[in-house]
């Protein structure tokens, strides 16, 4: 089991740029989450998902959209991105409410 | 208001000795979450320990335990006999039930950063 993967680990865009951040999971969890961490901060919760063709907002959700077409796929898209959007994004997953299983991560600059 | 709050920005700790992590928490449910993960300098995010907030006993896991005061709201983490390896960020969060259920996403605090010293 490869667990919560996330793809790209890395990127680099410009201002107004768009891009696609993808997170997979292979233990068959119903929920996802998308998160931000910027420095000296913890987690904040940008969208949710309760199942395949479900998304929700978290606390910040503006300039973000998702989609979840396939269970075990969620991804989060940045239309037009802002040097404000630097962060690192993590995705988790989870079938419980005691748990979640976070992503390795994926380091994003924008210029 | 915060939600979830951990006083120590940073902590030195001999190795071998006890640690006591702080984390209060802020809610007028019921029914909640509390989690600890640790986050070590690679980056990853490493589940540690839940505590529910209608669980009759303290968790524990191995070297981490969880010392829930419930009436204080708060929540800290007890790591025993540490060792060089735990030198990391440790952070704190809740669930708070909404819509989403079992669903609801993570609050968390800004963490602290432990550091152990041979």
């Amino acid at each position: 089991n490869a667990g919560v993967t996330q793809t790209p680990k890395f990127r680099v865009l410009k201002t107004g740029q768009s891009m696609t951040l993808l997170c997979a999971q292979d233990m068959n969890h119903e929920y996802m989450y998308w998160y931000r961490q910027d420095p000296g901060m913890g987690l904040r919760l940008i969208h949710y998902s309760v199942g395949e063709g479900t998304t929700a907002k978290g606390e910040v959700p503006d300039g973000y959209n998702v989609s979840r077409l396939k269970k075990q796929n969620f991804l989060l898209g940045l239309e037009s991105a802002a040097p404000s959007q630097t962060s690192v994004y993590f995705c988790a997953s989870t079938n419980s409410g005691r748990y979640q299983f976070f992503g390795p991560g994926t380091r994003l600059t924008v210029l | 208001a915060q939600k979830i709050t951990q006083t120590q920005p940073g902590m030195f700790v001999q190795e071998k000795e006890a640690v006591t992590l702080d984390c209060t928490y802020d809610t007028s449910d019921q029914s909640y979450g509390l989690f600890w993960y640790k986050q070590p300098s690679s980056g990853e995010m490493i589940f540690l320990i839940y505590q529910g907030s209608y669980d009759e006993q303290n968790a524990t896991e191995g070297r981490y335990s969880l010392n829930f005061q419930k009436a204080r709201k708060s929540a800290n983490l007890v790591i025993s006999a540490s060792q060089l390896g735990d030198s990391a960020m440790y952070f704190c969060a809740m669930r708070e039930p909404t819509a989403g259920g079992g669903a609801d996403g993570l609050t968390f605090g800004k963490g602290t950063h432990l550091i152990i010293q041979p």
